[in-house]
């Protein structure tokens, strides 16, 4: 069966702290994985990986992808109240196009 | 504008009554989906379409139906709901032709109570 599985489940750190969210999975035909921003609405997309070692940036935000250990973190450096969220990962098979959403990391940045 | 839009944005209802949920998209998108949230659960896939011919079940499919009336247009219905249908729906689409192409861009979400 397919999964999805984020840890961890919730994390409570202070402004300035480092913190790496992590995705693993077991999906047939692998095409893609995503992260989301989820804030009191709907999800807002933040990166897709499709290729193993190769580092996606954006801002304080980055991710990187193993597909040999089927894995993905990711990171947010100098963390801002602004980050306090749910961040969703999901994969999207080849073929079928059915995402696999995991349960999501509920991060809370503390002032 | 928002690019995908659904009414209504709350709904309580009663055991056994039928619920339509409404998505519309202005992005253009073949591809669009049904999820459901429920806390400690993640998203999880009801329905999804990948044009208007097209409408294929996702992981809890039972007790929902759809309906692609249009490019721009999916609708679902709990024909007669309840209580375990409690919980926050959106909707979805994709472009499997743009630079994202496995990118999903959801809706606001419909807050659904059944009582």
């Amino acid at each position: 069966e397919d999964k999805v599985v984020q840890s961890p489940l919730s994390l409570v750190v202070h402004e300035g702290d480092t913190v790496t969210l992590n995705c693993s999975y077991e999906v047939t035909n692998f095409r893609s994985l995503l992260w989301y921003k989820q804030e009191k609405k709907a999800p807002t997309f933040l990166f897709m990986l499709t290729s193993s070692g190769i580092e996606k940036k954006s801002g304080r935000l980055s991710s990187i992808l193993d597909k040999k250990e089927l894995f993905s973190i990711l990171n947010i450096t100098a963390t801002q109240t602004g980050d306090s969220a749910v961040y969703l990962c999901a994969v999207c098979p080849s073929g079928t196009y059915k995402y696999i959403f995991g349960t999501g990391t509920r991060l809370k940045v503390l002032a | 504008d928002a690019d995908v839009t659904q009414t209504p944005r709350n709904r309580i209802t009663k055991t056994g009554k039928r619920i339509m949920l409404e998505c519309s998209q202005t992005k253009g998108h073949d591809r669009m989906y049904w999820y459901r949230q429920d806390p400690g659960l993640g998203l999880r896939l009801i329905y999804y379409s990948f044009d208007v011919k097209d409408i294929n079940k996702g992981e809890i499919s039972d007790g929902y139906s759809v309906s692609r009336q249009a490019q721009a247009k999916f609708s679902l219905s709990l024909e007669s709901a309840i209580p375990n249908q409690t919980a926050l729906y959106f909707c979805a689409t994709s472009d499997p032709s743009g630079r994202r192409t496995d990118t999903q861009y959801f809706g606001p979400g419909t807050r659904l109570t059944v009582l």
